[in-house]
């Protein structure tokens, strides 16, 4: 089965570090290029990050570059999400997500981890 | 930035009913090699979205046919011909033409 498993979130103060991580089984992880998307609470979707197969490429957007480092191990087939100086807004489910080979899209969505920015 | 606004932004159907998503973007998605980079996913309550159809009018493997896409340029539709009770959840569309990728803002969809 494909599946993704997101880890690593919890409470934090602000200004504070958390780093995800996501474990993938089921495909061969190291052909395809990860993301990552957050949801604050009752809210929509952020793309967040983007890392090529290869870890050659990678994005960010605006509103984390800088603060957050997208990485993956392909031996270990997980990727990581370091995030730092955290800030409320920050506050959200991270999902994990893998992009198919054949289109830009989010094919395979992991179930989410936690992050929770407040003192 | 690609601003992506969906219509409405809630849905009330009765099962059986049939149901449209408006989903336009504030510029072309349509890419120099010919595909258009629009993507329409469902959140059910609870779950992790879902990815239902990419490029417009493809659906993914294992998704019903009483799902359908259509739209070119800016503008595009989200069709479900027949709502049964599994498909409540938000609706998202999304682009992936241009960095950032970025979403709608959502279509709760419910029953009545």
């Amino acid at each position: 089965e494909v599946q993704l498993v997101e880890s690593g979130g919890g409470l934090v103060q602000p200004g504070g570090s958390l780093r995800l991580s996501c474990a993938a089984s089921g495909f061969t992880f190291s052909s395809y290029s990860m993301n990552w998307v957050r949801q604050a609470p009752g809210k929509g979707l952020e793309w967040v990050s983007y890392i090529s197969s290869s870890s050659t490429t990678i994005f960010y957007a605006d509103s984390v570059e800088g603060r957050f480092t997208i990485s993956r191990d392909n031996a270990k087939n997980s990727l990581y999400l370091q995030i730092n100086s955290l800030r409320a807004e920050d506050t959200a489910v991270y999902f994990c997500v893998r992009e198919p080979t054949f289109t830009s899209a989010f094919d395979i969505w992991g179930q989410g981890t936690m992050v929770t920015v407040s003192s | 930035d690609i601003v992506m606004t969906q219509t409405p932004l809630s849905l009330s159907v009765t099962p059986g009913q049939p149901a449209s998503i408006s989903c336009k973007s504030s510029q072309s998605l349509l890419h120099s090699d010919g595909k258009t980079y629009l993507y329409w996913y469902l959140q059910k309550p609870g779950q992790s979205p879902q990815l239902l159809i990419y490029e417009v009018s493809n659906r993914l493997s294992g998704v019903p046919d009483r799902f359908s896409g259509s739209g070119s340029g800016t503008d595009f539709t989200l069709k479900i011909s027949r709502v049964e009770a599994e498909d409540v959840g938000v609706y998202y569309c999304m682009q992936s033409i241009q960095l950032p990728r970025t979403f709608g803002q959502g279509t709760k969809v419910e029953i009545k």
